[in-house]
């Protein structure tokens, strides 16, 4: 089966310090990523989709200065959260794309990444 | 636009009982997918099931079943047997198809707790 892994799994970090976290798609090429949030209790929000080689989109209300993506490979999406606060806290959930070049492309997820910013 | 409904917020149910989540949805796509999520205290999502708009066939696998109907735009879960390593969170989700269109829209989520 197709496995997406991301890295850290658990970060902490001070107050306007910036994080780096990494989406791979271990055994398959993924031209489009997903990038989630996820506050506590609450549902998995799409926060933009990436497309390798070009800009990322995002959804409205998320801001993309904070919320740096870069999609270089075709196995690999980071997610930049720059100068994080305290509300930046959240479950960052990726999910890659895997093309079945017919019916629908399938989407894999990561098992999340948790940012906790003191 | 996408919508999905998750009215359940919580529920609670005695180990061995069957019990059902709800989903409705809302798009305008006229071939879209439905899915169901589990996800566990550890965060990671598991797939259950996608099923597409023009399958209406109802799915079993194990305890677990579906029960899709256009005609109320729903996506019903049902649990049959409960255990224990059921509770979870679990969300339906939505896509479209087509270029561009396989992100998805998740509902709120339903917190399964199976008592022993």
């Amino acid at each position: 089966g197709a496995v997406v892994s991301q890295h850290p799994s658990w970060v902490i970090c001070k107050s306007g310090t910036s994080v780096k976290i990494e989406c791979r798609s271990l055994d398959f090429q993924a031209t489009t990523m997903f990038w989630y949030r996820q506050f506590p209790k609450q549902s998995l929000m799409l926060m933009a989709t990436s497309n390798e080689g070009s800009k990322a989109t995002y959804e409205q209300g998320v801001e993309k200065d904070k919320f740096l993506i870069n999609h270089a490979s075709l196995t690999l999406s980071t997610l930049t959260v720059t100068s994080a606060h305290p509300e930046d806290s959240s479950f960052y959930i990726c999910s890659a794309e895997r093309l079945a070049g017919v019916v629908y492309n399938e989407q894999f997820f990561g098992p999340g990444t948790r940012l906790t910013v003191l | 636009a996408q919508k999905v409904t998750q009215a359940q917020t919580e529920i609670s149910v005695v180990e061995k009982e069957d019990v059902t989540l709800d989903c409705v949805y809302e798009t305008r796509d006229t071939t879209y997918y439905l899915f169901w999520y589990k996800q566990p205290p550890s965060g990671e999502l598991v797939f259950l099931i996608r099923r597409n708009s023009f399958d209406e066939q109802n799915e079993i696998s194990g305890r677990y079943s579906w029960n899709f109907q256009k005609s109320t735009s729903s996506f019903n879960f049902t649990i049959t047997a409960s255990q224990v390593v059921d509770s979870a969170v679990y969300f339906c989700a939505l896509s479209g198809s087509g270029a561009g269109s396989y992100q998805l829209t998740f509902g709120k989520g339903t917190k399964l707790s199976v008592i022993p």
